[in-house]
């Protein structure tokens, strides 16, 4: 069993609709949750970093992190063309002294104008 | 701040040929990363350095590679007689010093470099 599972998609919705992504875990040892935003070619960048339970909102993105379901989801409010990409969600063990990153494979969104 | 770069963008050898990568990590951050994508998966880790110091190496990593952080600064990636399962986008990234958990501070990646073996 991978330690993080995404739906790859691919992910396809109009223009302005409200998207939502989303990623399980096995392990409850992850207690920071990321999110990074992949364009075509181009590296991972971040968009939203938590540690809580609960939301955290940035402009049109709210993270969610459900820890006794070990389910965290990404929401895109008034979804906009330029928010086609790949979204990976990923996760990092505290007190790690690697602090590496754990990527699930991501999923490929596509807004339609 | 003019993020982590990594240079070449892309590297085009035949198998069997040695390659090696650079990366400049964000100014005043400590940390430097190394991580391998595959086309339709995640980035996984390769490699991190805590200043000069290389401190964790993954399994993916084989004796074909090696990694180095001289003076704390750039670090290169090489890689000896290529082969085809090496195709893949290297992705270099960096955090500043951590504050309490050493976990708790977020990686910033370049835009990689694009590894093709003939």
């Amino acid at each position: 069993q991978k330690e993080v599972e995404q739906d790859p998609g691919p992910l396809s919705v109009p223009e302005g609709a409200i998207v939502s992504l989303n990623c399980t875990y096995s392990n409850s040892a992850f207690q920071y949750f990321m999110w990074y935003r992949q364009y075509s070619r181009k590296g991972p960048e971040l968009l939203m970093y938590t540690y809580s339970s609960g939301n955290k909102e940035d402009g049109r993105f709210t993270a969610q992190v459900d820890k006794s379901s070990k389910y965290i989801s990404l929401f895109i409010r008034d979804s906009q063309p330029s928010d086609s990409a790949t979204y990976l969600c990923a996760l990092k063990r505290r007190y790690s002294s690697a602090s590496k990153i754990i990527f699930g494979s991501g999923t490929r969104l596509s807004i339609r104008p | 701040d003019t993020g982590v770069s990594q240079d070449p963008r892309h590297k085009i050898t035949k198998r069997g040929q040695n390659v090696t990568f650079r990366c400049d990590p964000i100014s005043e951050h400590n940390r430097l990363y190394w991580y391998r994508q595959t086309l339709g998966q995640g980035p996984e880790f390769l490699t991190y350095f805590q200043n000069e110091a290389q401190l964790e190496k993954s399994r993916l990593l084989s004796d074909r590679f090696s990694a180095e952080r001289p003076k704390g600064s750039f670090s290169t990636l090489e890689i000896q007689r290529t082969e085809q399962g090496d195709s893949a986008m290297y992705l270099c990234a960096s955090s500043p010093s951590p504050t309490g958990d050493p976990s708790n501070q977020p990686q910033h990646f370049g835009d990689g470099t694009r590894l093709s073996i003939l």
